[in-house]
This record gives C-alpha cells, sequence and structure tokens, in this order.
C-alpha cells in the first residue's frame, strides 16, 4: 500500500541551526501540505502546496519556515533559525486530486523536532 | 468557517463496552469529515470519511460514523472496545482544502 514517508525519524538541532525534514508523498498525490502537533496540543496547519507553489499558509508558517519541491518526489521543509518553540512534531500529508471530489490526506509517521 | 468542535478531551470505557466519541462541526455548506486515529508515537491514520455519498460511514477496525445534519454531529462509534484501540482521536473538517483538526480524544481502554 503506497504511504507518505518521512525523515528523519527524530531530528535533535541546537537553537539557531536550520534544520530540514524530508518527506516523499504518494507518486500520484499532487496536493501537499506539512502539519505540526507540539507536545499535548492540537495538530496544526502549516502549510499547503500545490503546482509548485504555496496555495496556503498559517500565520505560524513565517519567514523562517520555507518549503520545495526540489525534484519529481521530495518535498520539504526548512526551518531556518530553530526556536525552542520549533520543537513538535511535524507530520507531512498528500491528497490526490479527487476529479472534483474532495479526498483524504495521507500521513506520515512524523518527525520529532526537538530544539535545544 | 469550517471547523470541528470535538466535546470530550478524554473519555475512559471498559474493553467490551460501546465507544462513543463526539464530534460537531460547523460547515457553510455540506461538509466532508474524517475521523484519523493517532497511536502512541505514531503517525495519523484514517479511519473513515464522510463525502455525502451515505450517512452512515464504516470505517475500519469496527467503527462507524453517522452523519447528521440536523444535530451538525458526526459522533464516532464502536460497539464493543479492544485494548488495542486506546490512541488519540481526531475529527477533521475541510476548509479550502485544508484540514482543519479538532482538538482530539484521548480513549482510554480498562482492562
Amino acid at each position: 500500500e503506497p504511504e507518505v514517508t518521512q525523515t528523519p525519524s527524530h531530528q535533535v538541532t541546537q537553537m539557531g541551526q536550520e534544520v530540514i525534514l524530508r518527506c516523499v508523498p504518494i507518486s500520484n498525490h499532487l496536493y501537499f501540505y506539512w502539519y505540526r502537533q507540539i507536545l499535548g496540543q492540537k495538530v496544526e496547519f502549516l502549510v499547503s502546496f500545490y503546482n509548485n507553489e504555496i496555495s496556503e499558509k498559517s500565520e505560524i508558517f513565517d519567514d523562517q519556515f520555507s518549503v520545495e519541491r526540489p525534484d519529481g518526489s521530495n518535498f520539504t521543509l526548512k526551518i531556518r533559525s530553530t526556536k525552542l518553540e520549533d520543537s513538535a512534531m511535524y507530520f507531512c500529508a498528500s491528497r490526490a486530486t479527487g476529479g472534483g471530489m474532495v479526498t483524504e490526506a495521507f500521513f506520515g509517521q512524523g518527525t520529532r523536532l526537538t530544539v535545544v | 468557517a469550517q471547523s470541528v468542535t470535538q466535546l470530550d478531551s478524554h473519555v475512559s470505557v471498559s474493553e467490551g463496552t460501546p465507544v462513543l466519541l463526539r464530534c460537531n462541526y460547523s460547515s457553510s455548506y455540506s461538509p466532508s469529515l474524517f475521523w484519523y486515529v493517532q497511536h502512541p508515537n505514531k503517525g495519523l491514520q484514517l479511519l473513515l470519511k464522510y463525502t455525502s455519498a451515505a450517512t452512515l460511514v464504516k470505517g475500519i477496525n469496527g467503527f462507524e460514523a453517522e452523519f447528521k445534519k440536523s444535530e451538525t454531529s458526526f459522533h464516532l462509534t464502536k460497539p464493543s472496545a479492544h485494548m488495542s484501540d486506546a490512541a488519540e482521536y481526531f475529527c477533521v473538517n475541510i476548509r479550502t482544502y485544508k484540514y482543519i483538526f479538532g482538538t482530539g480524544t484521548r480513549l482510554k481502554v480498562l482492562a
């Protein structure tokens, strides 16, 4: 069964360092997402990406964040200068176009980012 | 605006008894609704989805949910809880193709 894969599963970084979280969406999907879940809190939308550009982003997704689809398979989230409050589980998701029907998002297993 | 409210942050049931996890939605038009489950230290797995084809939706692992427009609800049920059902459950709505998560309900299953 196709699945969204994320690497690494855990990342520890020092405050102020740059991190790149990687995702391989399901191959025929065209919509991509990043969400985050701070420990004990709700799952929050960060950004959606379609047709090689950001389609929507949240207030959380400030200038420190960027996304990229560097090739035909990877989808990355970069945090330029990490802060302690960026510590969270980050989920990548992808969705098929659905041919006009709304379809479900498929989520990866997540990357747990710890900023120290 | 489309959103969801999960009415219980924690639910405890005994193994073998029914499960009811409540979700109310708000939507200016016919919503698309989902239930996802997150087991400890795991990712988010789709349990079931409602996209207006049928009001009673069957999902995986014996879960089902009923869409009730008059009550703006989409409650998740299971006739008999199993220990492996212990997890966090999220009701999810769609807004402009963005998935909006409820605050989650942590289900505890007692032996």
